[in-house]
């Protein structure tokens, strides 16, 4: 069984750019979650896919974006980069969206800086 | 979303029980209590969760008050490799999102 691998795991970009995150969701999860995670904070929810479509959206702008492929693997998509969009971003991946008494497993996240 | 209150940061000795509180005072029937940990420069880990009752597993316990306004995460002989940022987190039944605070930064000295 493999677990959730994220791609790259850092990376530069400037201002105005546009960045897309990859996720490899572990095997068997249908369900996608993405977190940014500013430096000594906690993780904030961006948004959550499962089988393919968005089920919930946190505090974030229409320039965050998402898809999930029907193998469930999801990328984050990033327009008109900001510098405080500068973070950690973690993927998550979990065997249903509904039963929040299972677990969420993460990956070891995307450093994005933006200059 | 119902919020946590968690100490800033807490220390423990080696090889000592570590008692973590949790505070959730406007939690609901249907929320999950949830405990992650994130270990420098990695994602966040699954620690333990429950519901009602008290939950054991190899990595720790969880102990609920009966009126589920507080929790604590125990860990019975912590090691160094338990230092690390633990979150305590509700979650509800019909959404799929986990909500974390500033957690509790512990420290384990040798």
């Amino acid at each position: 069984e493999t677990g959730v691998t994220q791609s790259p795991t850092h990376l530069i970009k400037t201002r105005g750019q546009q960045v897309t995150l990859r996720c490899s969701s572990q095997s068997g999860h249908n369900t996608v979650s993405w977190y940014q995670q500013a430096l000594g904070q906690g993780p904030q929810f961006i948004f959550q896919y499962y089988r393919e479509e968005e089920n919930g959206r946190g505090n974030f702008p229409p320039r965050f974006s998402g898809l999930q492929f029907p193998n469930y693997s999801s990328e984050l998509n990033v327009n008109a980069l900001e510098l405080d969009d500068s973070a950690l971003y973690l993927c998550a991946s979990s065997l249903d969206r509904v039963r929040m008494n299972t677990e969420a497993f993460f990956g070891q996240g995307t450093r994005l800086t933006v200059v | 979303d119902a919020k946590t209150t968690q100490p800033n940061s807490m220390e423990s000795n080696e090889e000592e029980p570590v008692h973590l509180p949790c505070n959730h005072s406007t939690i609901s029937g249907t929320d999950y209590i949830h405990w992650y940990r994130q270990l420098p420069s990695q994602g966040p880990e699954y620690v333990i969760h429950g519901l009602t009752s008290n939950v054991n597993n190899r990595m720790a316990s969880l102990a609920i008050a009966e009126d589920r306004k507080s929790s604590t995460l125990i860990l019975h002989r912590a090691t160094l490799r338990d230092a690390a940022v633990y979150y305590c987190i509700l979650s509800r039944g019909s959404q799929g999102n986990l909500i974390f605070g500033k957690g509790t930064k512990l420290s384990v000295k040798p």
